[in-house]
């Protein structure tokens, strides 16, 4: 199982509706997680990061970690077309100042 | 504040040949790293420096190699360039946030073609 991951999609929500992308992973000891996003041709760019159960809300965004079940999601609230893009979840590694990533879910919002 | 830079943006090789992509930070992050990045494979890393003066290999280290010039610059060295480095290459630095928790920031990527 990779350390990290998403389902590539692509998904597609219509303008105005909520956008989920989940994220899941291995090591149940995993502490913290980061949400990225990629426009096409672009680089990744931080939209918000979890390091605790529960939920995080930041505007339109809500990152949900539920260790239980080993899980992290990101929700987009009013989606406008200008979400449309990758988004990468991440984990830092426990030794060293690396990062796992995921290949990133493809988003798409329809207007 | 320009954040990450990366020279050149693009960048044509034929096989064999060797280049430099330099790159530069000026949030002055302790820790550097070289990714590429491909089509279903997401983000690799290449190479890492966790401080000015050490450098470590990531998970695809083979035909590169690294320098960390001083505490912003962070460059990666192709010697013999092959078609199977085609590729998009970020350069990224990172802090510590509370608690210890790293976040990166990436520069604007280079992307490679080697024919």
């Amino acid at each position: 199982q990779k350390e990290v991951e998403q389902n590539s999609g692509p998904l597609s929500v219509p303008e105005g509706a909520i956008a989920s992308l989940n994220c899941t992973y291995s090591d149940r000891g995993s502490q913290s997680f980061f949400w990225y996003r990629q426009y096409s041709g672009k680089s990744p760019e931080l939209i918000m990061f979890i390091y605790s159960n529960g939920d995080k809300e930041d505007g339109r965004f809500t990152a949900q970690l539920n260790k239980a079940s080993q899980y992290v999601s990101l929700l987009i609230r009013d989606s406008q077309p200008s979400d449309s893009a990758t988004y990468l979840c991440a984990r830092p590694r426990k030794t060293g100042n690396q990062f796992y990533f995921g290949t990133g879910t493809s988003l798409t919002v329809i207007p | 504040n320009a954040g990450v830079t990366q020279t050149p943006k693009f960048q044509v090789l034929k096989t064999g040949q060797s280049m430099t992509l330099q790159c530069a930070q000026d949030m002055n992050h302790n820790s550097m790293y070289w990714y590429r990045q491909d089509p279903g494979m997401g983000l690799r890393l290449i190479y890492y420096s966790a401080s000015e003066g050490t450098t470590d290999k990531g998970e695809v280290p083979n035909g590169y190699n690294v320098s960390r010039l001083n505490k912003r610059e962070f460059s990666l060295r192709l010697e013999s360039a092959a078609p199977s480095q085609t590729s998009v290459y970020f350069c990224a630095s990172s802090e510590a946030l509370a608690g210890g928790t790293d976040t990166q920031y990436f520069g604007p990527g280079t992307r490679l073609t080697v024919l």
